[in-house]
């Protein structure tokens, strides 16, 4: 079983598109992240929901929405999508400040 | 701005080298301090979660221990292996549930 699953692995789109990413965490846990890898590999947050609650929201594009059906999901909506915004998305859930458990991560490649 | 600083930023060592790693994080707002191991193609999986000032964690040939009066961890890998290679992150948990990651040591073993 798959701990923190998201689909698709690749998507590739045209600029302007609209697209969803999906997660889903099957470990009971009260947290889930977005973050965006940059070139030099570096995680940047964009996300985290606490108990269907966005606690934070980073200086990201409005462009880009977070959607919590429920505690076990935290989807990633992108409007009008941009050449910039091709990059590989983790998603990560953590109970209680414990240890994050990552997604395998999902390829944005925008033509 | 929570900025959180790893050093070096990659390290080439022989194997049986024995090697550490630095990471500076806000000594305010303190939750929690985290390291993650993680190697190509896979997600970032944790090492260590370290909450109090003067811990230290080890798991086998990996230790680290946590400053947070002054906002430093050190990551120390015993004996380094070939299998070792990879890049090791740190990221401060704040007390608002953000966690922030460093841009990561990527460590490569010579065998």
């Amino acid at each position: 079983d798959t701990a923190v699953s998201q689909t698709p692995k690749y998507l590739v789109t045209q600029m302007g598109n609209d697209k969803s990413i999906k997660c889903e965490q099957n470990l009971g846990h009260d947290t889930m992240y977005w973050y965006k890898q940059d070139s030099k590999k570096f995680l940047k947050i964009m996300f985290s929901y606490n108990n269907k609650e966005l606690i934070i929201n980073e200086t990201v594009p409005n462009r880009f929405s977070p959607k919590s059906p429920d505690k076990a999901h935290l989807n990633l909506h992108i409007n009008s999508l941009e050449l910039g915004d091709s990059a590989v998305y983790f998603c990560a859930s953590s109970l209680q400040g414990n240890e994050a458990f990552f997604g395998q991560g999902t390829r944005l490649t925008v033509v | 701005i929570l900025n959180v600083e790893q050093s070096p930023q990659s390290l080439h060592v022989q194997e049986g080298d024995s090697t550490n790693f630095t990471c500076s994080f806000p000594s305010s707002n303190f939750y929690a301090l985290h390291w993650y191991r993680w190697e190509t193609a896979k997600s970032p999986e944790a090492l260590f979660v370290m909450t109090l000032n003067g811990d230290e964690k080890k798991k086998g040939r990996i230790s680290a221990t946590l400053n947070t009066k002054e906002g430093y961890s050190y990551l120390y890998i015993k004996g380094s292996q070939p299998e070792d290679s990879a890049t090791y992150l740190c990221a401060f948990m704040s007390n608002t549930g953000k966690l922030i990651f460093g841009q990561g040591t990527t460590l490569q073993v010579k065998p």
